[in-house]
């Protein structure tokens, strides 16, 4: 299988303090991660995405000096909220692309998702 | 452990209908959510349930039976656009996402 992890599964934190959400890709190797959040709504935004080696994408709207995410290996991610305020409060998500040839490469696994409340 | 299985392929034919169904075993069940996913773009919400029974929603509708640990998502009038996968994915105890691995729906003219 491939499996996704993320840490913390939820976290407590005060205002204005900064929060690091790790994604590791357990038994493969990932060419490509993205970070998701979950609205109230159930809809998953998607925030950024990120390659290896590289700076991570960001989708228009989300502010990249907020959302800072670094993808340092080909099996971990991680996503830091700076500066977190009350509104940051979501669920937030994390998928992998495999890396390895044929349709599997284009499959994203997804992590059980990770509970913020800033309070 | 936590498990969530649905098939991974299936073929249907444009204007008819096709039923995706999703087993689960978890610890505890806080819902189940069903996402569409278009091959290089984010998932998208199709529905959510958390009581027994049938939600509808237009050509598509999704059924839930607790006792059973089972689900399906049933889809209506099939158009080629619904080309996509469809992801199962089950809310435990914890509020932690145990996801499937998806179903790649082909549809034919």
């Amino acid at each position: 299988g491939a499996v996704v992890s993320q840490h913390p599964s939820r976290v407590i934190c005060k205002s204005g303090t900064s929060v690091k959400i790790e994604c590791r890709s357990l038994d493969f190797q990932a060419t490509t991660m993205f970070w998701y959040r979950q609205f109230p709504k159930k809809s998953l935004m998607l925030m950024a995405t990120s390659n290896e080696g590289s700076k991570a994408t960001y989708e228009q709207g989300v502010e990249k000096d907020k959302f800072l995410i670094n993808h340092a290996s080909l099996t971990l991610s991680t996503l830091t909220v700076t500066s977190a305020h009350p509104e940051d409060s979501s669920f937030y998500i994390c998928s992998a692309k495999r890396l390895a040839g044929g349709e599997l490469q284009e499959t994203q696994y997804f992590g059980p998702g990770t509970r913020l409340l800033v309070l | 452990g936590q498990n969530i299985d649905q098939p991974t392929e299936m073929t249907a034919t444009e204007g008819a209908i096709v039923q995706i169904n999703c087993t689960y075993q978890t610890s505890g069940f806080n819902g189940l959510f069903w996402y569409q996913q278009h091959a290089g773009e984010a998932p998208t919400f199709l529905s959510y349930n958390v009581l027994d029974g049938l939600e509808e929603k237009g050509r598509f509708s999704s059924f839930l039976s607790r006792s059973k640990g089972y689900s399906y998502l049933l889809l209506k009038e099939l158009q080629m656009k619904d080309s996509a996968s469809y992801l199962c994915a089950v809310m435990d105890s914890n509020y932690q996402l145990i996801w499937g691995a998806g179903t790649k729906l082909i549809i034919k003219p």
